[in-house]
């Protein structure tokens, strides 16, 4: 069983503050991995795609991955009330990336 | 463009009925995916079609059925509705080249079962 781990959260932090989500996946011969924001009620927005070791920067969002330790985590700088919704970590499976296993996902809170 | 689209947004279906989930994308992409999301838990897979005329079953394909004719719409049947598949449906699509594989989703389907 492939599996692809959050914790649910909530994660809450103040406006302005870092957000630090994490995920760690099971299958080790993934090889690409996403994230992806979901507002409540609505459908899921890719915001992230990582696919080598390291760290990937897109505006205030930074995605880093850890093949050695089956890890990726996504850094939110700057938090803004506007990133209050839950986010999912998803990883393609050995040998193919055409289906995707999703975690269940993070809920985070920016306060004011 | 108008990326993926379904339809309905919303349905309720009595138990033992039928229904088609409609799913249409518009940037050519080769690959399409149907998910199901229970409150609280993540995407399942439940069908996926690499191009036209090819499907084939995700993590949770009994109760549904599929066929991608063409390479813009992809349709989700349910056959003899039940309480178990009350769910959010989503669809999705892709480019699949190598390794990338960024999946773009539809608003979704809230579909009640009674």
């Amino acid at each position: 069983q492939k599996e692809v781990e959050q914790n649910s959260g909530p994660l809450s932090v103040p406006e302005g503050a870092i957000a630090s989500l994490n995920c760690t996946y099971s299958d080790r011969g993934s090889q690409s991995f996403f994230w992806y924001r979901q507002y409540s009620g609505k459908s899921p927005e890719l915001i992230m795609s990582i696919y080598s070791n390291g760290d990937k920067e897109d505006g205030r969002f930074t995605a880093q991955l850890n093949k050695a330790s089956q890890y990726v985590s996504l850094l939110i700088r700057d938090s803004q009330p506007s990133d209050s919704a839950t986010y999912l970590c998803a990883a393609t499976h050995t040998g193919t990336a055409s289906k995707l296993t999703f975690g269940t996902g993070t809920r985070l809170q920016v306060t004011l | 463009n108008a990326g993926v689209t379904q339809t309905p947004k919303f349905r309720i279906l009595k138990i033992g009925q039928s229904m088609t989930l409609q799913c249409a994308q518009d940037m050519n992409h080769n690959y399409m995916y149907w998910y199901r999301q229970d409150p609280g838990m993540g995407l399942k897979l439940i069908y996926y079609s690499v191009g036209a005329g090819i499907t084939d079953k995700g993590e949770v394909p009994n109760g549904y059925n599929v066929s991608r004719s063409t390479t813009e719409d992809f349709p989700l049947r349910l056959e003899l509705a039940a309480p178990s598949q009350t769910s959010v449906y989503f669809c999705a699509s892709s480019y699949l080249r190598g390794e990338y594989n960024e999946q773009f989703f539809g608003p979704g389907t809230r579909l009640t079962v009674l």
